[in-house]
């Protein structure tokens, strides 16, 4: 079935760091990738998204590419800010499914 | 961007009562409206999907009798919880979609917190 594979977190950087989260997903179709955040006490919000191969996603200076041969879609951030910190979840739509299917979400940490 | 709104933020209530859970979409028609369940260190699980004016459609493994699903208008779905017991304790999160979207893009509520005593 459709299913996304995030890696466990949680992770603590240092400000300014650089941030990679792995997000791989079964290849089912051709799914939609996006890549949701969840700050404290708010709700989800829409990081950025990518909806065929080989697009790149890119939102406040993360950036996600949808990469087919290696069914992933890693997110990356080549420095973190303290204000970064959240819950950060990949998700998958499509491939024969409407149905939004959410990776386990992966806490980040940045220290000043 | 477009809000999403849940009601009440946290809960508490007694093993075999009911509580109703709202989710508002505050400034947009929201056709189809999506309730999820999140275990803590566990991903979003998403329950049923209603639409505004007919019958919710409930994953596999959800009990319709006990998860009450209402979308009685195009701004509010609401979730009620029929005799609720501990093991019902959990994040309830609501998400909207826009009545004229194209994109998949879904707006999600700040989510509500339930315990059951």
């Amino acid at each position: 079935g459709n299913s996304v594979t995030q890696m466990e977190g949680p992770v603590t950087l240092s400000e300014e760091a650089f941030l990679t989260i792995n997000c791989t997903y079964t290849a089912t179709g051709y799914p939609s990738l996006f890549w949701y955040v969840q700050y404290p006490g708010e709700g989800l919000q829409l990081l950025l998204k990518a909806t065929k191969a080989d697009d790149k996603g890119s939102n406040k200076g993360f950036e996600a590419t949808y990469r087919k041969e290696t069914t992933s879609f890693h997110l990356e951030k080549g420095s973190v800010q303290v204000s970064d910190s959240a819950v950060y979840f990949c998700a998958r739509r499509g491939g024969g499914s409407e149905k939004l299917v959410f990776g386990k979400g992966t806490k980040l940490t940045v220290n000043p | 961007g477009a809000v999403v709104s849940q009601h009440p933020s946290r809960v508490i209530c007694k093993s075999g009562t009911s509580v109703k859970i709202e989710c508002r979409s505050l400034d947009f028609q929201a056709t189809t409206m999506f309730w999820y369940r999140q275990f803590p260190k566990k991903s979003l699980m998403l329950m049923a999907t209603s639409n505004e004016g007919s019958k919710a459609t409930y994953e596999q493994g959800v009990e319709k009798d006990k998860f009450l699903i209402n979308h009685a208008s195009l701004t509010l779905s609401t979730l009620t919880v029929t005799s609720a017991h501990p093991e019902d304790s959990s994040f309830y999160i609501c998400s909207a979609r826009w009545a004229g979207d194209v994109t998949g893009e879904l707006f999600f509520g700040e989510g509500s917190r339930l315990t059951v005593l």
